[in-house]
């Protein structure tokens, strides 16, 4: 089976332009992850679908963040205005049940200059 | 708060054994992983412990003791390729999983 994907690998931007991410997850699974790792740091959780409803966001940042997932199949991460201290890898991991191991993507490195 | 505390970063011999320590203290617990990454690739994931003991793997064995708060992966006959991070996460609840900050492996010839 394919495994999680995630577009684009790498993004340079500038300073209070737009940034969308996109996670295409295992096919039929419901649930869907957005995880960051900030240089230095621990990866932290963002937030958590099962299938198009938002079932925890208490990890994300702040409300430059928007995340999406239309028809409970790909999801979006969207960053707008972007700053200097959203740089990092942003991993989307999906399972097939609340609680199993998750299966992780690549990542996407966004870096803001 | 949610902790979890595992060294940065070990060295070791080809051939031999090693043994990654992570020690936690969270809000709840559902199990503990252990997934290896790659520099620029995705976490893979490695074992998953949620009763006391030690599971083996081929060449990974992972142990966990609840009431220590503690766990190590110990992997056996070390090859180049293991160079790797190596990342604790607890499962603090059904939906989410806090990550230590990973033990950066190097494996010497």
């Amino acid at each position: 089976e394919a495994g999680v994907t995630q577009f684009p690998s790498h993004s340079v931007i500038e300073k209070g332009q737009t940034v969308t991410l996109r996670c295409d997850p295992i096919s039929g699974h419901d649930n869907l992850y957005w995880y960051r790792r900030v240089m230095g740091k621990e990866i932290k959780f963002l937030l958590h679908f099962v299938k198009e409803s938002k079932q925890d966001e208490s990890g994300m940042p702040n409300n430059r963040f928007l995340a999406e997932r239309t028809g409970g199949t790909y999801s979006t991460l969207k960053v707008q205005p972007a700053e200097l201290e959203d740089s990092g890898v942003y991993f989307c991991a999906s399972s097939h049940r609340t609680g199993g191991g998750y299966t992780f993507g690549s990542g996407t490195r966004l870096t803001v200059v | 708060g949610q902790n979890i505390d595992q060294p940065t970063e070990m060295t070791a011999t080809e051939g031999a054994i090693v043994q990654i320590n992570c020690t936690y203290q969270t809000s709840g617990f559902n199990g503990l992983f252990w997934y290896q990454q790659h520099a620029g690739e995705a976490p893979t994931f490695l074992s998953y412990n949620v009763l006391d003991g030690l599971e083996e793997k081929g060449r990974f064995s992972s142990f966990l003791s609840r009431s220590k708060g503690y766990s190590y992966l110990l992997l056996k006959e070390l090859q180049m390729k293991d160079s790797a991070s190596y990342l604790c996460a607890v499962s603090i609840r059904d939906d989410k999983i806090i990550f230590g900050k990973g033990t950066r492996l190097h494996i010497l010839p």
